[in-house]
């Protein structure tokens, strides 16, 4: 079956550093990953999506990776900020179904 | 604000009562999806709709959910015969047409507390 594996333990660090999170997943072919920012008791927001045949994508702070071979996208959020603490997930889409699925997301905190 | 809106943001009901959920997608997206959520965890697909159509309602928990979006609009959730097991927050996304890649704008959701 589908699976998608996000580390279920918080990832700490201090302020300034780069965070990067990881996003793994076997038994799919997506076409699409997109990365959602989510705070405490609010809905998803969209990040950034990254197409399978892209390496790389960023917008100001934040870069994202895909490896379609190792199955693997990395989320980097570089200079961290407080601000950035919350909860990141990955979304894998397979383009013709149109329904994403959700990894269970990896909290971030970035301490100051 | 031309988000994505959810009414109501809570709800408390009791096992047994009947629920509905509304929610209003962004006005030029013609894909309307319907989520739940819980504790640690990410979005569960259950529904979604493209226009009117609804598209894929496999994956609703049990029969006594069911969801409509009757002009291509606005659309609900109907939870029938709540149990405590429905508690969760339900959310509600739309996506454009023509986006990047079927990208989500997520409502704020609507917790469900079925004591």
């Amino acid at each position: 079956s589908q699976k998608i594996e996000q580390n279920s333990e918080a990832l700490n660090i201090q302020e300034g550093k780069t965070a990067t999170l990881t996003c793994n997943y076997t038994n799919y072919s997506p076409a699409y990953l997109q990365w959602y920012r989510q705070d405490p008791g609010r809905g998803p927001v969209f990040l950034l999506l990254i197409r399978e045949n892209e390496k790389e994508k960023r917008k100001e702070r934040l870069k994202v990776t895909f490896d379609t071979t190792l199955k693997q996208s990395l989320f980097h959020i570089t200079a961290s900020q407080p601000a950035d603490s919350a909860t990141y997930l990955c979304a894998l889409d397979s383009g013709g179904s149109y329904i994403p699925t959700f990894g269970r997301g990896t909290s971030l905190i970035v301490h100051p | 604000d031309t988000g994505v809106s959810q009414n109501p943001r809570h709800k408390i009901t009791k096992r047994g009562q009947n629920v509905t959920f509304r929610c209003d997608p962004i006005s030029e997206h013609n894909r309307l999806y319907w989520y739940r959520q819980t504790l640690g965890q990410g979005p569960e697909f259950l529904t979604y709709f493209q226009n009117e159509a609804q598209l894929e309602k496999s994956r609703l928990l049990s029969d006594r959910f069911s969801a409509e979006r009757p002009k291509g609009s606005f659309s609900t959730l109907e939870i029938q015969r709540t149990e405590q097991g429905d508690s969760a927050m339900y959310l509600c996304a739309s996506s454009p047409s023509r986006g990047q890649g079927n990208e989500q704008y997520f409502g704020p959701g609507t917790r469900l507390t079925v004591t």
